[in-house]
């Protein structure tokens, strides 16, 4: 089965630039969604279609998707931006099935 | 406004049965693909169970199938998971998201916040 791979955690000073990477076979191929979770709460979508942001999320929070890796640029950390972050795609090569990476723990 | 609300979960011993609900409000309900995706404590994201808006065709992760049950009242406006042969390694919040399409295969645009299934002797 298909399988993302994402550093368990990444530190970052406040008003620098935080990266995040997502690994998978080809993954340029297909299309990356994001999400942010904080602690205790439900996650929530911060990039879609590998590049394009949802209303209400900052212009700070951009990525892209070649190759094998797709990456999560946030810049100008804010302490707010402090939660785990997981990529997600959709895979149809043997049965349609969502697979997520394994989480990034961002830490400001 | 939008809203998922869970609702089902408990403490039940391993090989017991369960069923969750989600509640949608706020959109055409029927529009729209549905997933079930759960947390197990301290862990990631784990993908569980989608539904075609028409309630139609299903799909499910290989650690659930032939267990785990998803379906849809799009009368009602609720989408369920029935819960067979649990395990402990079932114990997870269980969240329901919607797609902003009617096939699965997109991104979740809306979660609920999740009920929590323990299962536990």
């Amino acid at each position: 089965s298909y399988m993302l791979t994402q550093p368990p955690s990444v530190s970052v000073a406040p008003g620098k630039t935080a990266t995040i990477t997502c690994g998978g076979n080809n993954i340029g191929s297909t299309s990356v969604h994001w999400y942010q979770q904080k602690p205790g709460l439900a996650p929530v979508l911060v990039i879609y279609f590998d590049t394009d942001r949802p209303s209400g999320v900052p212009e700070r929070f951009s990525a892209s998707n070649f190759g094998n890796t797709a990456t999560l640029t946030i810049s100008s950390v804010e302490a707010g931006d402090e939660a785990d972050y997981y990529c997600q795609v959709w895979d149809s090569s043997r049965d349609h099935r969502g697979v997520f990476g394994g989480g990034t723990r961002l830490t400001v | 406004e939008a809203q998922l609300l869970e609702s089902g979960g408990d403490l039940v011993q391993p090989g017991g049965s369960l069923r969750l609900s989600c509640a949608a409000s706020g959109f055409s309900f029927s529009n729209y693909a549905m997933s079930w995706v759960r947390q197990a404590p301290g862990k990631g994201l784990e993908w569980v169970s989608a539904i075609r808006g028409s309630g139609d065709t299903t799909y499910y992760a290989d650690s659930v199938k032939g267990r785990l049950f998803i379906s849809r009242d799009n009368i009602e406006n609720t989408l369920y998971l029935q819960m067979n042969s649990l395990r402990a390694d079932d114990t997870a919040l269980y969240y329901c998201a919607k797609e902003p399409v009617e096939n699965p295969g997109w991104y979740f645009d809306l979660w609920g916040r999740g009920t929590l299934v323990t299962v536990s002797s």
